[in-house]
Protein backbone atom coordinates (compact mmCIF):
# COMPACT_ATOMS: atom_id res chain seq x y z
CA UNK A 1 0.00 0.00 0.00
CA UNK A 2 1.56 3.36 -1.01
CA UNK A 3 1.57 5.83 1.04
CA UNK A 4 1.71 9.91 1.51
CA UNK A 5 2.73 11.50 4.73
CA UNK A 6 2.19 14.75 6.00
CA UNK A 7 2.24 16.39 9.67
CA UNK A 8 -1.58 17.79 9.95
CA UNK A 9 -0.13 20.84 11.49
CA UNK A 10 -1.51 23.45 12.39
CA UNK A 11 2.15 25.07 10.95
CA UNK A 12 1.85 28.12 12.13
CA UNK A 13 4.89 31.13 11.28
CA UNK A 14 4.78 34.82 11.57
CA UNK A 15 4.66 37.07 8.30
CA UNK A 16 8.23 37.36 6.28
CA UNK A 17 9.15 34.00 7.71
CA UNK A 18 9.87 30.79 5.70
CA UNK A 19 7.36 28.49 5.98
CA UNK A 20 8.94 24.52 6.01
CA UNK A 21 6.42 21.82 4.34
CA UNK A 22 7.57 18.44 4.90
CA UNK A 23 6.04 15.24 3.18
CA UNK A 24 7.56 11.75 3.35
CA UNK A 25 6.17 8.48 1.18
CA UNK A 26 6.24 4.98 1.88
CA UNK A 27 7.97 3.65 -1.83
CA UNK A 28 10.81 3.78 -3.33
CA UNK A 29 10.50 4.11 -7.72
CA UNK A 30 8.35 6.96 -7.40
CA UNK A 31 8.53 9.32 -10.33
CA UNK A 32 6.75 12.57 -9.80
CA UNK A 33 5.70 14.63 -7.01
CA UNK A 34 3.40 17.78 -6.49
CA UNK A 35 2.38 19.96 -4.13
CA UNK A 36 -1.27 21.79 -4.46
CA UNK A 37 -2.48 24.56 -2.22
CA UNK A 38 -6.05 24.36 -1.11
CA UNK A 39 -8.21 27.35 0.74
CA UNK A 40 -10.73 26.64 2.90
CA UNK A 41 -13.63 25.72 1.11
CA UNK A 42 -11.94 25.73 -2.36
CA UNK A 43 -10.38 22.95 -4.49
CA UNK A 44 -6.78 22.45 -4.63
CA UNK A 45 -4.52 24.63 -7.01
CA UNK A 46 -1.24 23.43 -8.00
CA UNK A 47 1.81 25.03 -7.21
CA UNK A 48 4.59 23.07 -7.88
CA UNK A 49 5.52 19.70 -9.42
CA UNK A 50 9.43 17.64 -9.15
CA UNK A 51 10.68 15.10 -10.79
CA UNK A 52 14.38 15.55 -9.88
CA UNK A 53 16.41 15.34 -6.56
CA UNK A 54 17.39 18.51 -5.67
CA UNK A 55 15.47 21.73 -5.74
CA UNK A 56 13.45 23.66 -8.18
CA UNK A 57 12.46 27.28 -7.44
CA UNK A 58 9.41 29.12 -8.59
CA UNK A 59 9.54 32.38 -6.74
CA UNK A 60 8.33 32.20 -3.35
CA UNK A 61 8.30 28.83 -3.71
CA UNK A 62 11.11 25.86 -3.74
CA UNK A 63 10.71 22.18 -3.70
CA UNK A 64 13.03 19.79 -2.47
CA UNK A 65 13.04 16.29 -3.28
CA UNK A 66 15.67 13.72 -1.68
CA UNK A 67 14.64 10.23 -3.11
CA UNK A 68 16.99 8.08 -0.89
CA UNK A 69 15.61 9.44 2.17
CA UNK A 70 11.72 9.74 0.66
CA UNK A 71 10.72 13.20 0.87
CA UNK A 72 9.50 15.90 -0.40
CA UNK A 73 9.47 19.26 0.76
CA UNK A 74 7.87 22.86 0.49
CA UNK A 75 9.41 26.29 1.35
CA UNK A 76 7.62 29.36 1.30
CA UNK A 77 10.03 32.42 1.74
CA UNK A 78 8.27 35.72 2.92
CA UNK A 79 5.49 34.08 3.82
CA UNK A 80 2.34 36.52 3.26
CA UNK A 81 -1.15 36.14 4.88
CA UNK A 82 -2.55 35.08 1.99
CA UNK A 83 -0.50 32.00 1.55
CA UNK A 84 -2.37 30.61 4.83
CA UNK A 85 -3.97 27.47 3.23
CA UNK A 86 -4.04 23.57 3.36
CA UNK A 87 -1.09 22.27 1.36
CA UNK A 88 -1.19 18.82 -0.04
CA UNK A 89 1.68 16.79 -1.27
CA UNK A 90 0.86 13.91 -4.10
CA UNK A 91 2.86 11.51 -5.39
CA UNK A 92 2.53 9.20 -8.64
CA UNK A 93 4.22 6.19 -8.60
CA UNK A 94 6.29 5.13 -12.05
CA UNK A 95 3.96 2.50 -13.87
CA UNK A 96 0.81 3.32 -11.46
CA UNK A 97 -2.00 5.42 -13.19
CA UNK A 98 -3.19 7.00 -9.92
CA UNK A 99 -1.82 9.70 -7.92
CA UNK A 100 -1.78 9.12 -3.63
CA UNK A 101 -2.82 12.49 -1.95
CA UNK A 102 -1.32 12.92 1.65
CA UNK A 103 -4.42 14.43 4.02
CA UNK A 104 -2.27 17.62 3.61
CA UNK A 105 -0.56 20.18 6.49
CA UNK A 106 -2.43 23.66 7.61
CA UNK A 107 -0.62 26.34 7.42
CA UNK A 108 -1.30 30.01 9.31
CA UNK A 109 0.64 33.15 8.43
CA UNK A 110 0.57 35.63 10.98
CA UNK A 111 0.47 39.44 10.27
CA UNK B 1 -11.19 30.69 -21.28
CA UNK B 2 -9.87 26.53 -20.82
CA UNK B 3 -10.83 25.11 -17.99
CA UNK B 4 -12.91 22.76 -15.81
CA UNK B 5 -16.07 23.62 -14.19
CA UNK B 6 -18.95 20.99 -11.99
CA UNK B 7 -22.36 21.92 -10.82
CA UNK B 8 -24.23 22.39 -9.16
CA UNK B 9 -21.56 23.92 -6.12
CA UNK B 10 -24.20 22.27 -3.85
CA UNK B 11 -26.64 19.08 -4.06
CA UNK B 12 -28.95 17.74 -1.55
CA UNK B 13 -29.81 14.20 -1.12
CA UNK B 14 -32.56 12.41 -0.34
CA UNK B 15 -32.25 9.04 1.36
CA UNK B 16 -32.63 6.49 -1.07
CA UNK B 17 -32.22 9.16 -4.01
CA UNK B 18 -29.57 9.19 -7.21
CA UNK B 19 -27.87 12.14 -7.92
CA UNK B 20 -25.73 13.00 -10.60
CA UNK B 21 -22.80 15.75 -10.15
CA UNK B 22 -21.73 17.50 -13.33
CA UNK B 23 -18.26 17.81 -15.32
CA UNK B 24 -16.78 19.35 -18.07
CA UNK B 25 -13.93 20.29 -19.35
CA UNK B 26 -12.26 22.13 -22.77
CA UNK B 27 -8.33 21.54 -21.91
CA UNK B 28 -8.62 18.90 -24.01
CA UNK B 29 -7.62 16.32 -21.91
CA UNK B 30 -7.59 12.75 -22.71
CA UNK B 31 -7.64 11.62 -18.72
CA UNK B 32 -10.46 12.82 -16.09
CA UNK B 33 -10.85 12.14 -12.56
CA UNK B 34 -13.67 12.12 -9.56
CA UNK B 35 -12.07 12.23 -6.13
CA UNK B 36 -13.93 12.34 -2.60
CA UNK B 37 -12.95 14.64 -0.05
CA UNK B 38 -13.97 14.23 3.70
CA UNK B 39 -13.13 16.93 6.59
CA UNK B 40 -9.39 16.66 7.55
CA UNK B 41 -8.66 13.94 4.59
CA UNK B 42 -6.98 13.32 1.77
CA UNK B 43 -8.38 12.73 -1.55
CA UNK B 44 -9.58 9.74 -2.26
CA UNK B 45 -10.23 8.14 -5.98
CA UNK B 46 -13.61 7.09 -6.75
CA UNK B 47 -13.19 6.23 -10.94
CA UNK B 48 -11.37 7.56 -13.35
CA UNK B 49 -11.10 7.48 -17.43
CA UNK B 50 -8.14 7.51 -19.55
CA UNK B 51 -10.80 7.62 -23.18
CA UNK B 52 -14.21 7.98 -24.10
CA UNK B 53 -15.99 4.94 -23.24
CA UNK B 54 -13.94 3.41 -21.10
CA UNK B 55 -13.49 4.18 -17.18
CA UNK B 56 -11.84 2.21 -13.84
CA UNK B 57 -12.60 1.96 -10.48
CA UNK B 58 -10.42 4.06 -7.71
CA UNK B 59 -10.07 3.24 -4.50
CA UNK B 60 -13.73 4.08 -3.29
CA UNK B 61 -16.16 3.15 -6.49
CA UNK B 62 -18.71 1.41 -3.93
CA UNK B 63 -21.82 3.26 -4.27
CA UNK B 64 -20.53 5.21 -7.39
CA UNK B 65 -21.14 5.19 -11.05
CA UNK B 66 -19.63 6.84 -14.00
CA UNK B 67 -20.05 7.57 -18.03
CA UNK B 68 -17.61 8.87 -20.43
CA UNK B 69 -19.82 9.41 -23.72
CA UNK B 70 -18.10 12.24 -24.39
CA UNK B 71 -14.34 13.46 -24.11
CA UNK B 72 -15.43 16.72 -22.88
CA UNK B 73 -17.78 14.95 -19.86
CA UNK B 74 -17.21 12.60 -17.03
CA UNK B 75 -20.22 12.96 -14.76
CA UNK B 76 -20.92 10.72 -11.63
CA UNK B 77 -23.73 9.57 -10.06
CA UNK B 78 -23.91 8.91 -6.25
CA UNK B 79 -26.51 6.08 -6.15
CA UNK B 80 -28.42 5.28 -2.97
CA UNK B 81 -26.05 2.56 -2.38
CA UNK B 82 -23.48 4.93 -1.28
CA UNK B 83 -24.36 5.20 2.38
CA UNK B 84 -22.10 7.96 3.72
CA UNK B 85 -22.29 10.35 0.53
CA UNK B 86 -21.63 13.60 2.83
CA UNK B 87 -18.38 15.26 1.11
CA UNK B 88 -16.87 17.55 -1.26
CA UNK B 89 -16.43 15.57 -4.30
CA UNK B 90 -13.79 17.49 -7.04
CA UNK B 91 -13.33 16.60 -10.78
CA UNK B 92 -9.68 16.87 -12.40
CA UNK B 93 -8.50 16.04 -15.95
CA UNK B 94 -5.05 15.55 -17.25
CA UNK B 95 -3.25 15.65 -20.44
CA UNK B 96 -3.22 11.70 -20.19
CA UNK B 97 -3.00 8.96 -17.44
CA UNK B 98 0.06 7.57 -17.73
CA UNK B 99 3.56 9.15 -16.83
CA UNK B 100 4.27 12.03 -15.00
CA UNK B 101 0.72 14.06 -15.76
CA UNK B 102 -0.16 17.37 -13.85
CA UNK B 103 -3.98 17.12 -12.71
CA UNK B 104 -5.82 20.26 -12.82
CA UNK B 105 -8.97 20.94 -10.53
CA UNK B 106 -12.43 21.61 -10.58
CA UNK B 107 -14.07 23.87 -8.46
CA UNK B 108 -15.49 21.01 -6.82
CA UNK B 109 -19.44 20.09 -5.48
CA UNK B 110 -20.19 19.67 -2.03
CA UNK B 111 -22.83 17.00 -1.39
CA UNK B 112 -25.14 16.97 1.34
CA UNK B 113 -27.84 14.20 2.72
CA UNK B 114 -31.15 15.89 3.94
Amino acid sequence: QKEVEQNSGPLSVPEGAIASLNCTYSDRGSQSFFWYRQYSGKSPELIMFIYSNGDKEDGRFTAQLNKASQYVSLLIRDSQPSDSATYLCAVKWGGSEKLVFGKGTKLTVNP
Amino acid sequence: DGGITQSPKYLFRKEGQNVTLSCEQNLNHDAMYWYRQDPGQGLRLIYYSQIVNDFQKGDIAEGYSVSREKKESFPLTVTSAQKNPTAFYLCASSLKVAGPETQYFGPGTRLLVL
